[in-house]
């Protein structure tokens, strides 16, 4: 079982602030992905990096995928209001490629 | 923009019942999935369905849950019997092999 340990499990921040959510794993993964849950909504994919080093940027977003591919960070400048939510941390598993989720960091920026 | 639509958001039952909770996937997809989650824990998965049949599940989705595709459109999860401790959200999910996952925006389950 792969198992994805998501630092910190809850992060309230001002709004303005700089915050970092870790993703990390034992395993090696071909790719990761992750995802941002809204209350009462389905998870949404935020992005998927796939080479080890690998940056992408996605607005005030920048995500990361370490050298060795088992563990990633999430980055986000001058959080918002609207960043509000549930961040989680993913591989795919499985020639049906089911999602396997981390534990997830609810993550709330107080205006 | 499609989407991945559940039925009800918001199902309460009483311990013991059968709940069918409903799915219309995208519907150019072709490959279907059941999520479960928690209050406060994280999202797992249960079972992914494809061709017509289970293709994977979790050791959560024991005997007492089954899924259907009735018709070209609805996926199905079914809980036989419910217990307290299947009170959860369970999200559908659908994708195209090697694309983006959709997920819906989940069916509350409240078993009392």
């Amino acid at each position: 079982t792969q198992l994805l340990e998501q630092s910190p499990q809850f992060l309230s921040i001002q709004e303005g602030e700089n915050l970092t959510v870790y993703c990390n794993s034992s395993s090696v993964f071909s790719s990761l992905q992750w995802y941002r849950q809204e209350p009462g909504e389905g998870p949404v994919l935020l992005v998927t990096v796939v080479t080890g080093g690998e940056v992408k940027k996605l607005k005030r977003l920048t995500f990361q995928f370490g050298d060795a591919r088992k563990d990633s960070s999430l980055h986000i400048t001058a959080a918002q209001p609207g960043d509000t939510g549930l961040y989680l941390c993913a591989v795919l598993s499985g020639g049906y490629q089911k999602v396997t989720f981390g534990t997830g960091t609810k993550l709330q920026v107080i205006p | 923009e499609p989407e991945v639509t559940q039925t009800p958001s918001h199902q309460v039952t009483q311990m013991g019942q059968e709940v069918i909770l409903r799915c219309v996937p995208i519907s150019n997809h072709l490959y279907f999935y059941w999520y479960r989650q928690i209050l406060g824990q994280k999202v797992e998965f249960l079972v992914s369905f494809y061709n017509n049949e289970i293709s994977e599940k979790s050791e959560i989705f024991d005997d007492q849950f089954s899924v259907e595709r009735p018709d070209g459109s609805n996926f199905t999860l079914k809980i036989r019997s419910t217990k307290l401790e299947d009170s959860a959200m369970y999200f559908c999910a659908s994708r195209v092999f090697d694309h983006e996952a959709f997920f819906g925006q989940g069916t509350r389950l409240t078993v009392v």
